[in-house]
């Protein structure tokens, strides 16, 4: 029972360099979110994907581009990293039912320096 | 925006005391949901009340939402060292908010 499996747990890159935040989850669920959490601060919504294939814009999308390559995985592009996205990024999943709530990654800490 | 609002911020009491953190929100909800982060750790879902409920219980957790009001209560009830953590509530459909959290220390 892994849930939501994020990669890598740590990363630290420089201004301008591009990487990729993956996220997986085994429960089928039909929603999953990427979030940021900077400290001392709630978390900030970045993009979610209601169901494979769509995609939407929270609170906070500029600098940021997602993929849900398929139900399982949703990924999380910095295509030209600042220093202002030094951060801890989760991702979450939902099922859309009953009473569950999100179920969370253990998180990314990016650093840019 | 229906991000949420706790207060206090921050909350320190001794083993056994009972914690109350308090949420408010903005807009008309569906439900409203209360989480748990431990230091350094993701999110743990607690307890989801919905807006046609007023009242719910899970072990020593107590949940208590006033639509009118746009408010929200959690009651930890009988705390021990292991409730230190912060605590966020989070409304929302497909886009949940989060608010700022209360830091709850319980001292042994």
């Amino acid at each position: 029972n892994a849930g939501v499996t994020q990669t890598p747990k740590f990363q630290v890159l420089k201004t301008g360099q591009s990487m990729t935040l993956q996220c997986a989850q085994d429960m089928n669920h039909n929603s999953m979110y990427w979030y940021r959490q900077d400290p001392g601060m709630g978390l900030r919504l970045i993009y979610y994907s209601a169901s494979e294939g769509t995609t939407d814009k929270g609170e906070v999308p500029n600098g940021y581009n997602v993929s849900r390559l398929n139900k399982r995985e949703f990924s999380l592009r910095l295509e030209s990293a600042a220093p202002s996205q030094t951060s801890v990024y989760f991702c979450a999943s939902h099922r859309d039912r009953g009473a569950d709530g999100y179920t969370f990654g253990s998180g990314t800490r990016l650093t840019v320096v | 925006s229906q991000q949420g609002e706790e207060d206090p911020q921050a909350l320190s009491i001794q083993e056994g005391e009972n914690a109350t953190m308090n949420c408010s929100y903005k807009t008309s909800i569906n439900n409203l949901q209360w989480y748990r982060q431990n230091s350094g750790r993701g999110l743990v879902h607690l307890i989801l009340i919905r807006s046609n409920e007023r009242e719910k219980h899970s072990g020593r957790l107590r949940v208590t939402l006033d639509t009118s009001k746009k408010s929200s209560s959690l009651l930890i009830t009988a705390s021990r060292a292991a409730d230190t953590a912060s605590y966020f509530c989070a409304t929302g459909n497909n886009d949940m908010r989060f608010g700022a959290g209360t830091r709850l220390t319980v001292k042994p």
